[in-house]
């Protein structure tokens, strides 16, 4: 049974552009977080969608946005890079909203963004 | 701004030895407490979960909760070189699912 996919795996882009990163929930999972960590740092909260829709935002300027589709995958698409954004994005997926129940989050593999 | 820190360490054990690991919390209305492990390059995977006050045993691993104390711990018996990650304490409450910084375990041979 396949857990929660994320692609790609590695991603370098330049100062400016724009990325998509793509996340495949846990089958039959209903919620899709992704967070943020930076070398060292814990995970940060970027955004919920339960059910399609927007459950919860952090603390991120509005170059971040993402959306889930029917099939409950998400893609979350950050624009004019900076510098800053280098991270690894983590996607998290659970059965029930905000992660309830015993199992919590089931994370991806990540995708590691480099920004030169 | 709900938080959770914890000491980012490095903690170094000797193998065999008892590894524990502590995490304090900002929001008192905090329901639920999570510990992740993650090895260098690799995303965080659930060790153990609690909601009650008390311990909760899984084999090698004890999670202590202490709500009125915003505080819980993770003990790691027998500790194994291969336990040598950083760990990451996660906290949900409300609409929020916070984790703290991790705090990086070394267990020596």
């Amino acid at each position: 049974d396949a857990g929660v996919t994320q692609s790609p795996t590695h991603l370098i882009k330049t100062r400016g552009q724009h990325v998509t990163l793509r996340c495949s929930p846990i089958s039959g999972h209903k919620s899709v977080s992704w967070y943020q960590q930076v070398l060292g740092q814990g995970p940060q909260f970027i955004f919920q969608y339960y059910e399609k829709e927007e459950r919860g935002r952090g603390n991120f300027p509005d170059r971040f946005s993402a959306r889930q589709f029917p099939n409950y995958s998400s893609e979350l698409n950050v624009n004019a890079l900076l510098l800053g954004d280098s991270a690894l994005y983590l996607c998290a997926s659970s059965l029930e909203y905000m992660g309830q129940g015993a199992a919590g989050y089931t994370f991806g593999s990540g995708t590691r963004l480099t920004v030169v | 701004q709900k938080e959770v820190e914890q000491n980012s360490g490095p903690l170094s054990v000797p193998e065999g030895a008892i590894a524990s690991l502590n995490c304090t919390y900002s929001d008192r209305g905090s329901q639920s407490f999570f510990w992740y492990r993650q090895y260098s390059g690799k995303s965080p995977e659930l060790i153990m979960f609690i909601y009650s006050n008390g311990d909760k045993e899984d084999g090698r691993f004890t999670a202590q909760l202490n709500k009125a104390s915003q505080y819980v711990s993770l003990l790691i018996r027998d500790s194994q070189p291969s336990d040598s990650a950083t760990y990451l304490c996660a906290v949900r409450g409300g609409q929020n699912f916070v984790f703290g910084p991790g705090t990086r375990l070394s267990v020596l041979p």
